[in-house]
């Protein structure tokens, strides 16, 4: 199984609501990853989880809240988010993160709206 | 710390060839190439380490030169499920213990 599966598909939020992004892999995998993709541009690195723990945070806003409940999923928790936010936000899970080398397995990502 | 790609757009005929080229102002200690195609999550298809190696499957390789700093992606007799956008993604330094920066993608359209 090679497969990273994110819900939901789509996401449809106001600027007050609070929800949350699923991702799950069952590869073994002890690195994940949160990604922001805008419309004809590359995915931006949120966050990075390695063995179960926070081990980057590329600045994001504190709106996002990102938590990894077991080696298996990632979860990000939304909260009070602006239109600007409105994108695709893509996890990814790869054997291990840092001096090792491997490649990222993304999932089909969560399509946010925010009104 | 962006990788520049290029060219941005690509244009080819089924059985043409293509390369993408990725260049860094930092020194790199790694390539990764994805291909994104619309709607979908990006696919991995290679990477690359310092070492100046060169990578390839089927009909798709790759080169990295360290000392330049850049890594081309060679598509060679391509076919219309080639089309998408590639990405590079590199790690800087010596170790790489950074995380993959993407480049801003080269838009590939394969026509009959």
């Amino acid at each position: 199984d090679t497969e990273v599966t994110q819900t939901p598909k789509h996401l449809v939020m106001g600027m007050t609501n609070k929800k949350s992004l699923k991702c799950e892999q069952h590869m073994g995998h002890r690195a994940m990853y949160w990604y922001k993709q805008k419309a004809k541009k590359p995915p931006e690195l949120m966050f990075v989880y390695s063995y179960e723990k926070l081990s980057i945070n590329e600045s994001v806003p504190s709106r996002f809240s990102p938590e990894c409940p077991n080696s298996s999923l990632l979860n990000l928790h939304l909260h009070a988010l602006q239109p600007e936010d409105s994108a695709l936000y893509l996890c990814a899970s790869s054997l291990s993160q840092g001096t090792e080398h491997y490649e990222q397995y993304f999932g089909p990502g969560t399509r946010l709206t925010v009104t | 710390q962006q990788p520049v790609q290029s060219p941005q757009a690509v244009i080819l005929r089924e059985g043409e060839d293509a390369v993408i080229n990725c260049s860094s102002s930092k020194a790199l200690y790694s390539v990764h190439w994805y291909r994104q195609k619309h709607g979908e999550a990006p696919v991995f298809l290679m990477i690359l380490l310092k070492g100046g190696e060169q990578k390839g499957h089927e009909k798709i390789s790759a080169s990295f030169n360290e000392k330049k700093q850049q890594s081309s992606l060679y598509l060679t007799a391509s076919q219309l499920s080639y089309s998408g956008t590639y990405f590079c993604g590199t790690e800087i330094g010596d170790s790489g213990n950074t995380p993959l920066v993407f480049g801003k993608g080269t838009r590939l359209s394969v026509i009959a």
